[in-house]
């Protein structure tokens, strides 16, 4: 089967740094993606690592190890508009992606 | 922008009932997806589509059907609804090889 693990809530307070891991399993792999959701709303692409190491986007970082099936998502100078979920996506071929369960982050002041 | 627009945001139908859900989007995007989401389940691709008049199965695609006539439309069908297939329905796009799938506002459906 195919399956991605991460936490299904992580807590952070402004300021702060958060980072959110992913775990996978699959039967193809070309590419790890992050999305985040927040409540009622569409889910909106954050990056992608193909090649293992650091993609540094604004606040927001991931990271990729191919050969340890892993990622992670780093959110740096925490803002409570980042309170949402976030969600790791596999690309298993052809862009068809399998999602992890989503992470909710949770942001107090 | 891209916009990827859907029918509806929130659709109540009863058991038996055939169900049409319409994604629309406006970038001349050859690749389209149907995801459901479901609390706990994260998203689970139903079907997607790479050209007009093709479709392929996803990872879930029992009780589903879709058709695909024009490029810019890609609609999701429940041929007979049933209460488990109450959920949130989000259709995305994107074009060739690019990372990014883009994401319509979603239709939350219950059958009753």
């Amino acid at each position: 089967g195919q399956s991605l693990e991460q936490p299904s809530e992580v807590t952070a307070v402004e300021g702060a740094i958060v980072q959110i891991n992913c775990t996978y399993q699959t039967s193809g792999f070309y590419g790890l993606s992050w999305y985040q959701q927040h409540d009622g709303g569409a889910p909106t692409f954050l990056s992608y690592n193909a090649l293992d190491g650091l993609e540094e986007t604004g606040r927001f970082s991931s990271f990729l190890s191919r050969s340890d099936s892993y990622g992670y998502l780093l959110l740096q100078e925490l803002q409570m508009k980042d309170s949402a979920s976030y969600f790791c996506a596999v690309n298993t071929g052809f862009q068809k992606l399998v999602f992890g369960t989503g992470t909710r982050l949770l942001v107090s002041p | 922008d891209v916009k990827v627009t859907q029918s509806s945001r929130y659709l109540v139908k009863r058991t038996g009932e055939k169900v049409f859900l319409e994604c629309v989007q406006d970038m001349d995007h050859e690749n389209m997806f149907w995801y459901r989401q479901d609390p706990g389940l994260g998203l689970r691709l139903i079907y997607f589509s790479y050209d007009v008049k093709m479709k392929e199965k996803g990872d879930i695609p029992e009780g589903y059907s879709v058709s695909r006539e024009k490029k810019e439309r890609f609609s999701l069908i429940l041929e007979s609804a049933s209460t488990n297939q109450t959920s949130m329905y989000l259709c995305a796009s994107t074009f060739g090889n690019y990372n990014e799938q883009f994401f319509g506002p979603g239709t939350r459906l219950t059958v009753l």
